[in-house]
């Protein structure tokens, strides 16, 4: 299973928005509502940001939105922060019961 | 609140097999799934596998099938990853996640674990 396509990188500057996309194929994201977006800094573990594409954990802030469109899944941050600085992995089950996440996308606020 | 604590950190030589533990607590462990994630120094997250922690069913990733078993200890609300045959390419830092409302979605996750596989 071919990992999910992400940019490498994205950046914004706090307040504004930024969008990430997450491109697989009807294997995987085009096929199930089944897309997982988890935040990562580096040294901690991964924490869950929104799951079946466009759910959001409790906990996790609104300025977080996901959707998807055909083969492509993308993640919304709203109001950027310092702390949202961090890498981000898209994740998708696929046609084989497996999971199979992105190559991570680094987000820089300005 | 769940927690998911991780054995400590390993070093191994190649060819040699490790075991990480992963022990939940404050929920009730036979209702959620298992999964175990690595991520290799500079690399991306990599989905290793997941179990089912009532009935013990498996599945593996195709990437390492075959030198990976999951497998869980319901009374000690435990759950295990066991890797063989390492190479240096296997040194990584390995995560145990449990599901959240979905299966396929890994909601909580262990502190993780760094194995290193060095001559």
């Amino acid at each position: 299973q071919s990992a999910l396509t992400q940019p490498a990188s994205v950046s914004g500057s706090p307040g504004q928005s930024i969008t990430m996309s997450c491109i697989g194929s009807s294997s995987d994201i085009g096929g199930y509502k089944f897309v997982s977006w988890y935040q990562h800094h580096p040294g901690r573990a991964p924490k869950l940001m929104i799951y079946d594409v466009t759910k959001r954990p409790s906990g996790v802030s609104n300025r977080f939105s996901g959707s998807k469109s055909g083969n492509t899944a993308s993640l919304t941050i709203s109001g950027l922060q310092a702390e949202d600085e961090a890498d981000y992995y898209c994740s998708s089950y696929t046609t084989t019961s497996s999971l199979v996440f992105g190559g991570g996308t680094k987000l820089t606020v300005l | 609140q769940v927690q998911l604590v991780q054995s400590g950190a390993e070093v191994k030589k190649p060819g040699a097999s490790v075991k990480v533990s992963c022990k939940a607590s404050g929920y009730t462990f036979k209702n959620y799934a298992m999964h175990w994630v690595r991520q290799a120094p500079g690399q991306r997250l990599e989905w290793l596998g997941w179990i089912n922690a009532d009935n013990g069913n498996t599945k593996y990733s195709q990437h390492v099938q075959g030198r990976v078993i999951i497998t869980t200890n319901t009374s000690a609300s435990t759950a295990y990853m066991e890797l063989s045959s390492l190479r240096s390419e296997d040194t990584a830092v390995y995560y145990c996640s449990r599901a959240h409302l979905t299966t396929v979605t890994m909601g909580h996750w262990g502190q993780g674990t760094l194995v290193t596989v060095s001559s």
